[in-house]
């Protein structure tokens, strides 16, 4: 079981950027997948979860008009993308996965530095 | 959807017992058995270590230990040793979305 995401980016205020989560060695619409960001020094926060067998995505409050989670099932790959980017939305960002219903997360892929910066 | 609170860190010797305490409300640990508790050490993947309050994962430590009590969930780490150093953050479930603690720094002495 994987999960392996997309390479650091650097982006410029105001900009967007997507990154995506590639999920190997299990059944892809078995699972929801998680993404959850950490600033430098900082703690966790839970972003977003997407459901791959409804298609359906729950957001964080913070998050919602600007955090769009999209699947390519062909693929078994998730793409989290973040609009209107600024100073604060510099952190490493994981994907994680939850079997169904059961509330926890794991394993984790190995996270993205998106750096954002004029 | 404010994070949970953890202290900002705790420390013990080795052999030693910690605990790590994990508030919340009703609406998030208080209101659900899903309180899981990750390990981070620095520039690593967090790693889960307990679930639903206070099962462990194969592979985890039997001293690694979970409980809760009303809105307060705990991890305690007995016979600490120097590769439990790192950072501790709880997880609950809260309806549709999910809340982590602030964070606690475990130092072995």
């Amino acid at each position: 079981v994987q999960l392996v995401q997309s390479g650091a980016e650097v982006t410029k205020p105001g900009a967007s950027v997507t990154v995506s989560c590639k999920a190997s060695g299990y059944t892809f619409s078995d699972y929801f997948i998680h993404w959850v960001r950490q600033a430098p020094g900082q703690g966790l926060q839970w972003m977003a979860m997407f459901n791959p067998t409804r298609d359906y995505t729950d957001y964080a409050q913070e998050f919602q008009g600007r955090l769009t989670l999209t699947s390519d099932t062909s693929t078994s790959t998730l793409y989290m993308e973040l609009n209107s980017l600024r100073s604060e939305d510099t952190a490493i960002y994981y994907c994680a996965r939850e079997r169904s219903y059961d509330h926890w997360f794991g394993p984790w892929g190995q996270g993205t530095l998106v750096t954002v910066s004029s | 959807q404010s994070a949970l609170t953890q202290p900002r860190s705790v420390s013990g010797s080795p052999g030693q017992s910690v605990t790590i305490s994990c508030t919340g409300t009703s609406s998030d640990v208080g209101g659900y058995n899903r309180v899981s508790w990750y390990q981070q050490h620095p520039g690593r993947v967090p790693k889960l270590m307990i679930f639903d309050v206070i099962k462990r994962p194969s592979g985890v430590p039997d001293r690694f230990a979970g409980s809760k009590s009303g809105n307060t969930a705990s991890l305690t780490i007995s016979g600490l040793q120097a590769e439990d150093e790192a950072d501790y953050y709880c997880c609950s479930h809260a309806g549709n979305f999910y809340v982590f603690g602030t964070g606690t720094m475990v130092t072995v002495l």
